[in-house]
């Protein structure tokens, strides 16, 4: 089983522009998540999802959006890129009982400049 | 609200020495605990986890951590480090009420010197 992944690996995006960052995961698990992760910040939560059609939001949602069509994917938009937005994204998924892990993706590198 | 707590966000320790990652959370409810490693360029991966029983968890690499409820402490352990254990570890909660999210620390970046 592949897990979770994530493309793409590295992006650089000029302010204003948007993009999608994908995320599938393989383990038929019903929560997802996406997480930025800043120098010395540890891991902020934007979004998370408990099932397909589901939703809701994080920690730090501002400037971005989600959306869950299936199980396996878990795509992240941001729609007009600020250089605040500069961080490294994780996506993961898990079972979604408390007792359980989570699952993390490769994560993607992005710097807005 | 359960928030997470890492007192040090470096530890520089030599190689085969012993090391101790602290970690302190609060939470008014029953709580999970886990520690997560992130070797560089890559994804978090569970170290090892707390749910009930023995207070005393251990991972298969060596690392162990003890629950201590009195103290709300979660402390990482691993009486001699490898070169191989240069990462940054995170501790982690979650509430026995919300099965939806885990609070993550700010990280302890641990660096091994030969």
């Amino acid at each position: 089983n592949a897990g979770v992944t994530q493309t793409p690996k590295f992006r650089i995006l000029k302010i204003g522009q948007s993009m999608t960052l994908q995320c599938t995961q393989d383990m038929n698990h019903n929560y997802m998540y996406w997480y930025r992760q800043d120098p010395g910040m540890g891991l902020k939560l934007i979004y998370y999802s408990v099932g397909a059609g589901i939703t809701d939001k994080g920690e730090v949602p501002n400037g971005y959006n989600v959306s869950r069509s299936t199980t396996e994917d878990f795509p992240l938009r941001l729609e007009l890129a600020a250089p605040s937005q500069t961080s490294v994204y994780f996506c993961a998924s898990s079972t979604g009982t408390v007792r359980g892990e989570q699952y993390f993706g490769p994560g993607t590198r992005l710097t807005v400049t | 609200a359960q928030s997470v707590t890492q007192l040090d966000s470096q530890v520089p320790v030599f190689e085969e020495a012993p090391v101790e990652l602290r970690c302190n959370y609060s939470s008014s409810v029953s709580v999970y605990l886990f520690w997560y490693v992130q070797y560089p360029n890559q994804g978090l991966q569970l170290l090892l986890k707390y749910l009930s029983g023995s207070t005393l968890v251990e991972s298969i690499n060596g690392f162990e951590a003890e629950f201590n409820k009195s103290q709300t402490s979660f402390h990482l352990r691993k009486p001699s480090v490898h070169i191989s254990d240069t990462a940054e570890y995170f501790c982690a909660v979650s509430e026995g009420s919300s099965a939806s999210k885990i609070i993550f620390g700010s990280g302890t970046r641990l660096s091994i010197r030969p």
